[in-house]
């Protein structure tokens, strides 16, 4: 079984709206962290934000927002007020275990564009 | 340095030939890691360190593939006998430490083509 699941491939977004980017997840672990990345069309891989599993508030840096539901097993990314160089593939990743030092595992990704 | 560093940037080889890549993590990461990257698709993991010590292999695709980071610091991904399916973009990325929690930061990759 897959263990990060992104369903939708791309998306379009207008301007200044706001988006979700679906992520779900497959664990058995209790302990585990959940990662998104983008990635603009020049290929860098672009820390965005971070949720633990133990963390009860919904993790947010600026724009990003993580809409965490644990029972659920998906960790979706809110962008608010979208701009163009937000258009890029967005992936979600998860990190397993304590301190295992365990990989980043990743989805297949979503393209978004932004439109103006 | 102030992020992480990879090169060469792009990598032209011909089937058969062996290449290096190299990869110098951010100052202070303990934690090293290659990943692979299909276009349109997720990065796969190959494998990580922790100091020098290589904790997991298991991504690695066959024996034609090492990695080494003998002194803890830069690393070292080798590809033997290139062929053309090993085309890809082949990333590096560090983390301070080996916790759920420690961040995973990504070099910019480097492309390799086997023609």
């Amino acid at each position: 079984a897959q263990k990060i699941t992104q369903t939708q491939p791309g998306m379009f977004v207008q301007e200044k709206e706001a988006v979700t980017l679906d992520c779900t997840y497959d664990t058995s672990d209790q302990s585990y962290g959940l990662f998104w990345y983008k990635q603009p069309s020049s290929g860098e891989m672009i820390f965005l934000i971070y949720q633990g599993s133990y963390d009860e508030q919904n993790a947010t840096e600026g724009r990003y927002s993580l809409n965490f539901q644990k029972a659920r097993k998906s960790a979706n990314l809110v962008i608010s007020a979208s701009q163009l160089g937000d258009s890029a593939m967005y992936f979600c990743a998860m990190r397993e275990g304590g301190n295992a030092g365990n990989m980043l595992t990743f989805g297949g990704g979503t393209r978004l564009m932004v439109k103006p | 340095g102030a992020g992480v560093s990879q090169s060469p940037r792009y990598k032209v080889t011909k089937r058969g030939q062996d290449v290096a890549l190299r990869c110098d993590p951010i100052s202070g990461h303990v934690s090293l890691y290659w990943y692979r990257q299909a276009l349109g698709q997720g990065p796969e993991f190959l494998t990580y360190f922790n100091y020098e010590a290589q904790q997991d292999k298991s991504g690695l695709p066959n024996d034609r593939f090492s990695a080494e980071r003998p002194e803890g610091s830069i690393s070292t991904l080798t590809i033997q006998r290139t062929e053309q399916r090993d085309s890809a973009m082949y990333r590096c990325a560090s983390s301070l430490g080996a916790g759920r929690g420690n961040t995973i930061y990504f070099g910019e990759g480097s492309w390799l083509t086997v023609v």
